[in-house]
């Protein structure tokens, strides 16, 4: 079956970085989504991966290893502001979006 | 541009009602996908329109139908109201619904839906 695994909370103090993991199995694969959802608000694109390797986009960055079935998103110089939840999704041979649960993160002062 | 808009925004039906939601997609955008989210849950697939047509179809009963108009706006319906129906249904747009490469799906603030 197809299954996207990622861990249900974090929690990390201001100014810190943080490295979110998502594990997938698609049917295939497309490539991986990360989105960023604010609570009460719409997700929002951070980032796709499609190949192998390290994306970065200013303070936020993401990996692909396709071999492993894996992911994460990193974030540098935590602000407040990044206290959301991060959804994983990977895309499969259908271009059908997997979505992991979401991981809600907990910033600190 | 103006983003993907949903409405209503919040709506509240008793069991066996029916309910129909409607999103307009950014001008431009030819697919619009729509998803139901509940907590603890990741975002659950309806389907997909393309052109009026149904491209995707996720794993929820025949309850759960939609349709898309010649203007790319589309609506979704749920007749018969379950207690869990409840949740937030968040649609999407995208130019292609093929986000290859450069791509994404733009999100609009969802209907949150409670069922009594």
């Amino acid at each position: 079956g197809q299954n996207i695994d990622q861990p249900t909370e974090m929690t990390a103090t201001e100014g810190a970085i943080v490295q979110i993991n998502c594990t997938y199995q698609t049917s295939g694969f497309n490539g991986l989504f990360w989105y960023q959802q604010h609570a009460g608000e719409a997700p929002t694109f951070l980032s796709y991966n499609v190949l192998d390797g390290l994306e970065e986009k200013g303070r936020f960055s993401s990996f692909l290893s396709r071999s492993k079935g894996y992911s994460y998103l990193l974030l540098k110089e935590l602000q407040m502001k990044d206290s959301a939840s991060y959804l994983c999704a990977g895309m499969d041979s259908n271009y059908q979006l997997i979505w992991g649960a979401g991981t809600k993160l907990i910033i600190k002062p | 541009k103006a983003g993907v808009t949903q409405t209503p925004r919040y709506l509240i039906k008793t069991r066996g009602q029916q309910v129909t939601l409607s999103c307009s997609p950014i001008s431009g955008h030819r697919s619009v996908s729509w998803y139901q989210q509940t907590p603890g849950q990741g975002l659950q697939f309806l389907f997909e329109y393309f052109s009026e047509t149904q491209r995707n179809k996720g794993n929820f009963p025949g309850r759960f139908s939609g349709r898309q108009f010649s203007n790319s706006r589309s609506e979704m319906n749920v007749s018969t109201l379950e207690l869990g129906d409840s949740a937030l249904y968040l649609c999407a747009s995208s130019w292609s619904g093929r986000p290859l490469g450069t791509g994404e799906l733009f999100f609009g603030e969802g209907s949150r839906l409670t069922v009594l």
